[in-house]
């Protein structure tokens, strides 16, 4: 069974204060992992794809990163608009094009 | 916004009432989702359709219901409501049903079953 396991469940920022998220994976032939942002009461809004270990993808102050079992998605000198919950989804290569979804991090940034 | 369109946004119903959501897809995509978000379990994902045919299928009901119309519009059924199942119900969509794609989210029904 395909399993997203993601940490902290809860981060707290300074606004400026870089940090990581990661998301643990176990997935039968990995054909993409995902990274959504969601703001409370609202849908999953897409931020990138990661195909293979080794790839890396950026969007402004993010930057998403792949290796054979974990993801990490790196915020630099975020600001207080980056607080959301970041959630990991990975999509297997026998599923069809269901997403199994991590359980998210509650990232807040104090100014 | 993601040009997925659900209807309605928000739903209170009365256990052991049924329920329809509509959700109409980003122009061009063939293939809708179905998840549930509730506090405890997260995003669960339910059900799939490709230009109109069943595709995947996860942990749906046997109370719940989806389908999806020549229009490419999709509606999901919710019969004999219990008060767990209350919850935020997103439609996803993307174009194309067997390689890795992203799939774009709709604002969600949010259902109270009261």
């Amino acid at each position: 069974e395909d399993q997203v396991t993601q940490s902290p469940e809860a981060l707290r920022l300074q606004e400026g204060e870089s940090s990581s998220l990661n998301c643990s994976y176990t997935v039968s032939g990995l054909r993409g992992l995902f990274w959504y942002r969601q703001d409370p009461g609202k849908g999953p809004e897409f931020l990138f794809t990661l195909y293979s270990a080794g790839e890396e993808k950026e969007k402004e102050r993010l930057k998403a990163t792949l290796t054979k079992k974990e993801s990490f998605l790196h915020i630099t000198a975020p600001k207080p608009e980056d607080s959301a919950t970041y959630l990991c989804a990975v999509q297997a290569n026998n599923a069809g094009n269901m997403l199994t979804f991590g359980g998210g991090t509650r990232l807040m940034v104090k100014p | 916004d993601s040009g997925v369109t659900q209807t309605p946004k928000h739903l209170i119903t009365a256990t052991g009432q049924r329920v329809t959501l509509r959700c109409s897809p980003r122009s061009g995509d063939l293939s809708v989702y179905w998840y549930q978000q509730s506090l405890d379990q997260g995003l669960q994902f339910l059900i799939q359709y490709y230009n109109g045919e069943e595709r995947a299928k996860g942990n749906i009901l046997e109370r719940f219901s989806a389908q999806q119309f020549p229009d490419l519009h999709s509606e999901l059924n919710l019969s004999s409501l219990e008060l767990g199942d209350s919850a935020l119900y997103f439609c996803a969509s993307s174009v194309r049903a067997g390689e890795a794609t992203e799939a774009f989210f709709g604002q969600g029904t949010r259902l109270t079953v009261v």
